[in-house]
């Protein structure tokens, strides 16, 4: 069975850092792409970032407004992927989704963790 | 950005009856060389993640009842639930994977009238 867990969410003040991880289960965790994707209470789902796996390179690519701040990293040997967010805003405030990419689908989210949420205020 | 807009923002339908929801995107999601449409539905009950209903805008996700359909091409896109469940009482989104940034329609919420 397929199982995402994420962890690492909490309050934190606008300016500093937070590292979210995605522990995965369940499935061979390096052949796929996985994706982090939000959702600001009340609101709509955002997509914010992909990272391919190791074997295209583990490229990544970012929604505009958390490039240059957030970054995507894996550890394929503990089926862990990582969410770095940097110089948080208030408005980065959400519950965060880590989600598996169809093999070789990148863009179709065929499972999610439940979320983790993030609060960012003084 | 690829704007995804959904209409309407949330729909009331009985039990048993069809629910119809568009998606409209800014531009075209219909890749030439292959001729798929990049687009997929997600439907996201009350405290739940979100669940994939439907890809290439009309494969329906194994396990998704068939009462659930996709339709559309280019830029106009049709969820529709053929004969409403009380399960089926959530907000729907449609998601385009065509290009980055990924996008998201706003989102339509549908209940139980």
């Amino acid at each position: 069975e397929v199982q995402l867990v994420e962890s690492g969410g909490g309050l934190v003040q606008p300016g500093r850092s937070l590292r979210l991880s995605c522990t995965a289960s369940g499935f061979t965790f390096g052949d796929y792409a996985m994706s982090w994707l939000r959702q600001a209470p009340g609101k709509g789902l955002e997509w914010v970032g992909f990272i391919r796996s190791k074997a295209y390179d583990g490229t990544t690519d970012y929604a505009t407004s958390v490039k240059g701040r957030f970054t995507m990293s894996r550890d394929d040997s503990k089926s862990i992927v990582y969410l770095q967010m940097n110089s948080l805003k208030t408005e980065d405030t959400a519950v965060y989704f880590c989600s598996r990419d169809r093999l070789g689908l990148i863009g179709i989210f065929d499972y999610w963790g439940q979320g983790t949420l993030v609060t960012v205020s003084s | 950005d690829i704007v995804m807009t959904q209409s309407p923002d949330s729909l009331a339908v009985s039990l048993g009856e069809r629910a119809t929801i568009n998606c409209k995107s800014s531009q075209t999601v219909l890749y030439g060389s292959n001729y798929k449409n990049y687009l997929g539905w997600y439907q996201q009950k009350p405290g739940q993640p979100p669940k994939l209903l439907i890809y290439w805008a009309s494969t329906r996700e194994s396990g998704v009842p068939d009462r659930f359909s996709g339709s559309g091409s280019g830029t106009d896109f049709t969820l529709t639930i053929t004969s409403l469940q009380a399960e089926d009482v959530a907000v729907y989104y449609c998601h385009q994977y065509y290009t980055t940034p990924w996008t998201f329609g706003q989102g339509t919420k549908v209940e139980v009238k």
